[in-house]
């Protein structure tokens, strides 16, 4: 049963270049969540999707930054520009298709992006 | 003010003790809470979760909220020094979906 899966686990990309994350949920999840941590920091929310569509963007900076889920295949978090200050893992949370009450997310293993 | 305010720690405990590690949040819409557990370098875990008044009990673990005092808390027993870890309280608003979480308590479990 394999649980949330992101790739790369590591990205390293020079200023100015683009950054793309994939995450692919649970088996019969369909909302997926961003977060992003800075080093020594919490977790920040950045987006929420559900397949073809955005609920709640407001945590994601207003440039650069873009998140689709289409119908098929993974959800990507494009980082368009990076800048070093983009340095920090980005974790993928998903959660069951009928939330019902509950609403757990699962996390996936992240990605650390570093900007050199 | 933060929407999700937790101890900012680090809490240290000698094994086999009781650590107690508390959450308040300021949106009263908030429905489901939760507990996750986050060791260094690596991604969050999910401990617990609750949205009924009272205690709810896993193991070592009890989750206690109070919804009119906005107060969630999260009790571990018995200690063990693989409890040392970043805890994150985690408040979501189950009609729009949002998730706010805490910047964290680190706890440390001495042996």
């Amino acid at each position: 049963n394999a649980g949330v899966m992101q790739n790369p686990r590591h990205l390293v990309r020079r200023r100015g270049q683009e950054a793309r994350l994939r995450c692919s949920p649970m088996k019969g999840h369909s909302h997926v969540y961003w977060y992003r941590q800075l080093p020594e920091e919490g977790l920040k929310f950045m987006v929420y999707l559900q397949k073809e569509n955005i609920i709640d963007e407001s945590g994601m900076p207003k440039e650069r930054f873009s998140a689709e889920f289409p119908k098929e295949g993974p959800s990507i978090l494009r980082i368009q520009q990076v800048v070093r200050g983009d340095s920090a893992a980005y974790f993928c949370a998903s959660s069951p298709t009928v939330p019902g009450i509950t609403y757990e997310q699962y996390f996936g293993p992240g990605t650390r992006l570093t900007v050199t | 003010q933060k929407e999700v305010e937790q101890n900012s720690g680090p809490l240290s405990v000698p094994e086999g003790a009781i650590a107690s590690l508390n959450c308040t949040y300021s949106d009263r819409g908030s429905q489901s809470f939760f507990w996750y557990r986050q060791y260094s370098g690596k991604s969050p875990e999910l401990i617990m979760f609750i949205y009924s008044n009272g205690d709810k009990e896993d193991g070592r673990f009890t989750a206690q909220l109070n919804k009119a005092s906005q107060y969630v808390s999260l009790l571990i027993r018995d200690s063990q020094p693989s409890d040392s870890a970043t805890y994150l309280c985690a408040v979501i608003d189950t009609n729009a979906g949002k998730s706010t979480f805490g910047d964290g308590t680190t706890l440390t479990v001495k042996p």
